[in-house]
């Protein structure tokens, strides 16, 4: 089975720096998609980034990207030029590519960030 | 709609009753799910729908859970006989299709459940 795994569950960030959070995963999948999601005090899931696991480049969105290794099963989050908005509980997910069973979205604990202005 | 709808957004049930929550995904989408997030937790799978197949019941805690999903949209979550450690944040998602470009879930705002 998949299992997702977040090690850091606080971070604190100064207001305009950069911080990373740390995600791993373990499957014996060569198919799949991986996800971070932002959920602020509204309980909203917002979607931040997503990756593909058979393209090789970085995902990039504004001032999010992303460090895939897949060898390493790695997959960090890197928040750039921190605002005050972006403090939240962030969440790595899982999700395999063949669907079926294995169809749904496999959660870390999630990491709570904050910022300081 | 423009988004997941999920009612009620806050629910107080005495424990032994049951509670039925609903979830009104985005039109078109295909797969929906339910998740539960007890507090300061991560999110835990319960139940997906995909189209007109069986749905994945492999995430629910009890047989105390059901779920069902009429005309492949809307869906109710029902909880029989609540506990106490039922409390807690149930989270629907839907999302175009499951496998693909078009796979991320949109989530709906939550139903925050108390059982005292």
């Amino acid at each position: 089975a998949q299992t997702v795994t977040q090690s850091q569950p606080e971070m604190s960030v100064q207001e305009a720096e950069t911080v990373t959070l740390s995600c791993t995963y373990d499957t014996s999948e060569s198919d799949y998609y991986l996800f971070w999601y932002k959920q602020p005090p509204s309980r909203q899931m917002i979607l931040v980034i997503r990756q593909e696991a058979y393209k090789q480049q970085n995902a990039t969105e504004n001032r999010f990207s992303v460090n895939f290794q897949k060898a390493a099963k790695s997959f960090s989050l890197k928040i750039s030029d921190s605002q005050l908005g972006d403090a939240a509980m962030y969440f790595c997910a899982y999700r395999s590519a063949w669907g079926g069973s294995q169809g749904n979205l496999i959660f870390g604990k999630g990491t709570k960030l904050s910022v300081k202005p | 709609g423009a988004g997941v709808s999920q009612s009620p957004s806050n629910k107080v049930t005495e424990k032994g009753k049951d509670v039925e929550l609903r979830c009104d995904p985005i039109s078109g989408h295909t797969a929906l799910y339910w998740y539960r997030q007890s507090l300061g937790q991560g999110l835990e799978f319960l139940i997906y729908f995909q189209g007109n197949s069986a749905p994945d019941k492999s995430g629910l805690p009890s047989d105390r859970f059901s779920a069902e999903r009429t005309g492949g949209s809307v869906s109710t979550l029902t909880i029989q006989r609540t506990q106490q450690e039922d409390s807690a944040v149930y989270l629907c998602a839907s999302s175009f299709q499951l496998t693909g470009v078009r796979t991320e879930a949109f989530f709906g705002q939550g139903t925050r459940l108390t059982v005292v």
